[in-house]
């Protein structure tokens, strides 16, 4: 089936850095998102692109569809101890509605 | 309260012996999907509906079966459950028109001896 190659696997990282992770595709995606998961709960949706070249914002959260819809990355401005987590890319492959691929996940350390 | 709920939320089984992990919404959603996750594979879609009657095969849907017969449940059925399907099971559920923006359930552990 289709994969999502997210990178990196893990990062960690002291309280007030950016951060940067990305999803990359070998097909087209039409939608991009990124999901939040916390020890011991469901995965939370933290962005949603819809189109090629979209760039998005939630808080300290930026979220941007590359322009060849086969890949996406998420900033995290100035990390706060709560940001601790693992961060998922997912998608749905064109021509499927759906059908969501996630990717592996990034699991994110902050060091207060 | 707006919410996924899944149950039960741990449960340790043979194999063999047939059983079923119930998810059910009550936010009115169309769209339900079942995911398992395991360490280092993320979440891997079984099987999703896109409303009632309707179900269709994820990336994983071998050894397992669903049924939507009401809007509001979506149960996960493992018929002779095998050592293989021991993972972290999510139901989510959202609007058949942003089905990307998924709800998710707080996850069944299931593990099989």
């Amino acid at each position: 089936g289709q994969q999502l190659n997210q990178s990196p696997q893990s990062m960690f990282i002291q309280e007030g850095e950016d951060v940067s992770m990305n999803c990359t595709s070998s097909s087209i995606f039409n939608t991009w998102l990124w999901y939040k998961q916390d020890p011991g709960e469901g995965p939370v949706l933290l962005i949603a692109l819809y189109k090629a070249g979209e760039l998005t914002s939630n808080g300290r959260l930026t979220a941007q569809f590359g322009i060849t819809r086969k890949d996406s990355f998420l900033n995290i401005s100035a990390s706060i101890p709560s940001d601790v987590g693992i961060y998922f890319c997912a998608g749905h492959p064109k021509g499927s509605q759906g059908n969501l691929i996630f990717g592996k996940g990034t699991k994110l350390s902050v060091k207060p | 309260e707006a919410q996924v709920t899944q149950n039960p939320r741990y449960l340790i089984t043979v194999t063999g012996k047939k059983l079923t992990v119930t998810c059910s919404q009550n936010m009115n959603h169309e769209y339900m999907s079942w995911y398992r996750q395991d360490p280092g594979l993320g979440l891997r879609q079984i099987y999703y509906s896109m409303n009632v009657e309707v179900t269709d095969k994820g990336d994983v849907p071998e050894g397992y079966k669903v049924s939507r017969k009401e809007k509001r449940n979506f149960p996960l059925i493992l018929e002779s459950p095998s050592p293989n399907q021991t993972s972290l099971y999510f139901c989510a559920s959202s609007y058949a028109g942003t089905v990307n923006e998924q709800f998710f359930g707080p996850g069944t552990r299931l593990t099989v001896l």
